[in-house]
């Protein structure tokens, strides 16, 4: 069946630098790949998405890159602060589910320290 | 104000009991979706809706059951037949676009616990 695979599992940074996180998926034919945000005990938060016609997204410090070629996509924090200090899941929604759910991967837990 | 509530945040069972967690959204959006959360595995989809009085199995339906009677409310039912009922419940709606699924917005999640 489908999968998304995320690495790394745990991420630490130290305040200023910048994080990167990384996602593959198994149907290449996956056309939408979201990056949530998730705080302790809450629900998760969309950050960024990005569709398969378009191979970069920027948004202030956070970015996303698709490679569809190699079926990874990327999340690229830079400047990073405390408060990016969370969960964060990439997905994607594969054709083989007629694109009307999501794939989650395992999460990351990143951590900026001051 | 409009957003996805879940109820209750906590909620505690014997083991062997249904229960039924509780999901109502006013963001008039046509899907909704149940999603389990444990440690160190991220989201997995147990059941989905896209229009009222329709919905699907998603990966992990097995000793669930969902009912969408209303177009703003998709109730879950975990039943005695789930063998491992523990875990934090997620609840989320989207208004799907011309380009496929949009964006999905969830809600504040139940977490249950199974005694």
């Amino acid at each position: 069946g489908e999968n998304v695979e995320q690495h790394p599992s745990t991420l630490s940074v130290q305040e200023g630098d910048s994080a990167v996180i990384k996602c593959t998926y198994s149907d290449s034919a996956s056309n939408y790949f979201p990056w949530y945000k998730q705080e302790l005990g809450k629900g998760p938060q969309l950050i960024i998405d990005i569709r398969s016609n378009v191979g970069e997204k920027k948004d202030q410090r956070i970015a996303v890159t698709l490679n569809k070629t190699a079926k990874h996509f990327s999340l690229h924090i830079t400047e990073t602060q405390p408060e990016d200090s969370a969960v964060y899941f990439c997905a994607a929604s594969p054709k083989s589910g007629g694109y009307n759910k999501l794939i989650f991967g395992a999460g990351t837990r990143l951590a900026v320290h001051p | 104000d409009g957003g996805i509530t879940q109820s209750p945040k906590y909620l505690f069972r014997k083991e062997g009991q249904n229960v039924t967690l509780s999901c109502e959204q006013n963001l008039n959006h046509d899907a909704m979706y149940w999603y389990r959360q444990d440690p160190g595995q991220g989201l997995r989809l147990i059941y989905y809706s896209q229009i009222v009085n329709d919905f699907q199995k998603g990966d992990i339906a097995e000793g669930y059951s969902v009912s969408r009677e209303k177009k703003e409310s998709f109730p879950l039912t975990v039943t005695s037949a789930q063998k491992n009922p523990t875990a934090f419940y997620l609840c989320a709606s989207s208004l799907p676009g011309l380009a496929g699924l949009g964006e999905q917005f969830f809600g504040p999640g139940t977490r249950l616990t199974v005694l």
